[in-house]
């Protein structure tokens, strides 16, 4: 069974700090990695996408990728308590799918 | 504006009813997705469709039925063989399977049981 797994949290961070969210994921031949953001009660809503190896970074917000390794992280620098959410790691279900994956997202709360 | 709607914001059922969930939307999108969530859960795949009058079952169907007669449209039923129906439901569309496209979600829907 193809898996995404993510710490559930909570991920307490100072505001002003960098928070670090880790995801691993099964399947070797999964090309496509996004990072939503869910607000309690509200619907996810996509934070960055990533398919190659490395750093990729916009604004306060980097993802990590590495694939021998399986795993992709996001990085939030300069933390804000708008900041506190729960973070869902996806991956595309295999080779050439839309399909995706998700896990079961890491709470992260900023305080002031 | 561009996006994805859902109606309606709540919707209760009572024992042995069939409800109907919408979702519409007008991003010129392909494919289009139905997701539960459970509280602390992560989201789990109901239905998918990668093109008008096509649809596939995702992991967790049974309960569960689909129709794609229209490309912007993509309606769920929760019938009553759902048994435990009472979730978080969310739409998504994306621009087509070609494995990177992105997935994004309507507002979703919160079913209650009466």
């Amino acid at each position: 069974q193809k898996e995404v797994e993510q710490n559930s949290g909570p991920l307490s961070v100072p505001e002003g700090a960098i928070a670090s969210l880790n995801c691993t994921y099964s399947d070797r031949g999964s090309q496509s990695f996004f990072w939503y953001r869910q607000y309690s009660g509200k619907s996810p809503e996509l934070i960055m996408f990533i398919y190659s190896n490395g750093d990729k970074e916009d604004g306060r917000f980097t993802a990590q990728l590495n694939k021998a390794s399986q795993y992709v992280s996001l990085l939030i620098r300069d933390s804000q308590p708008s900041d506190s959410a729960t973070y869902l790691c996806a991956v595309n279900a295999g080779y050439n799918t839309d399909k995706l994956i998700f896990g079961t997202g890491t709470r992260l709360q900023v305080f002031p | 504006d561009g996006g994805i709607t859902q109606s309606p914001k709540y919707l209760f059922r009572k024992e042995g009813q069939n409800v109907t969930l919408s979702c519409e939307q007008n991003l010129n999108h392909d494919a289009m997705y139905w997701y539960r969530q459970d509280p602390g859960q992560g989201l789990r795949l109901i239905y998918y469709s990668q093109i008008v009058n096509d649809f596939q079952k995702g992991d967790i169907a049974e309960g569960y039925s689909v129709s794609r007669e229209k490309k912007e449209s993509f309606p769920l039923t929760v019938t009553s063989a759902q048994k435990n129906p009472t979730a978080f439901y969310l739409c998504a569309s994306s621009a087509g399977l070609a494995g990177v496209e992105t997935q994004y979600f309507g507002p979703g829907t919160r079913l209650l049981v009466l």
